[in-house]
């Protein structure tokens, strides 16, 4: 089966501009994860999908970062503005359901680098 | 709370040589405990998991680790370190709930010299 797909794999963009990540993840799977991974950390996560609603987005900055997940299936994570502490990888990752014992799918990442 | 302990940020050991990547964890009930890895400019690959049972528990590529609750921690070993497991290695655990959210530790960049 197709993995947890992700684009753009690369961007770079000055403080304050905007940018979008996207995430297809695993057909079927109903819960769709996005982490940050800062250089040298593990990665934290941002925030949880289950199906189209939000199960945990206690560690997503409001005030700069929102994401979505239209229809169940596929999500958008935006930044507007984008600050320096920003830059970090974007992990998308999916599972097919939410619960302790099953494993997350992870995608390739989107790097993103704040000029 | 949940938090996780990687013990040492780099790890180098010669080929053929025992790996030990050790975590410590933190949990207020019975944890899930995961170990990941990630080769350069990829995704988190799972290596292998432990949630009820066994203790010892396998992996792919020849890992395997042993959850200890007495000592909190889930070591990650392999007999003979190959080339290929250059990578930086994560231990995350999760609560033992309904709930999927992993905490992450910060990571082990494993080296193997020939």
């Amino acid at each position: 089966e197709a993995g947890v797909a992700q684009s753009p794999r690369y961007k770079i963009i000055e403080k304050r501009q905007s940018v979008a990540f996207w995430c297809n993840p695993i057909s079927g799977h109903a819960t769709l994860y996005w982490y940050q991974q800062i250089l040298g950390q593990g990665p934290k996560l941002l925030i949880q999908f289950q199906n189209n609603g939000v199960v945990d987005d206690s560690q997503l900055p409001k005030d700069r970062f929102s994401a979505e997940r239209l229809k169940g299936v596929d999500s958008t994570l935006k930044i507007q503005p984008a600050k320096l502490e920003d830059s970090a990888v974007y992990l998308c990752a999916s599972s097919p359901q939410d619960r302790a014992d099953y494993e997350q799918y992870f995608g390739p990442g989107t790097r993103l680098t704040v000029t | 709370a949940q938090s996780v302990t990687q013990l040492g940020s780099h790890v180098s050991v010669s080929e053929g040589a025992l790996v030990l990547l050790r975590c410590n964890y933190s949990s207020s009930v019975p944890p899930y405990l995961f170990w990941y890895v990630q080769y350069p400019n990829q995704g988190l690959q799972l290596l292998l998991k432990y949630t009820t049972g066994a203790t010892l528990v396998k992996g792919i590529n020849g890992f395997e680790a042993e959850f200890k609750k007495s000592e909190t921690s889930f070591h990650l070993t392999k007999p003979s370190a190959h080339m290929s497991d250059a990578a930086e290695y994560f231990c995350a655990v999760k609560r033992g709930s309904t709930l999927g959210r992993l905490y992450f530790g910060r990571g082990t960049q494993l080296t193997v010299w020939p």
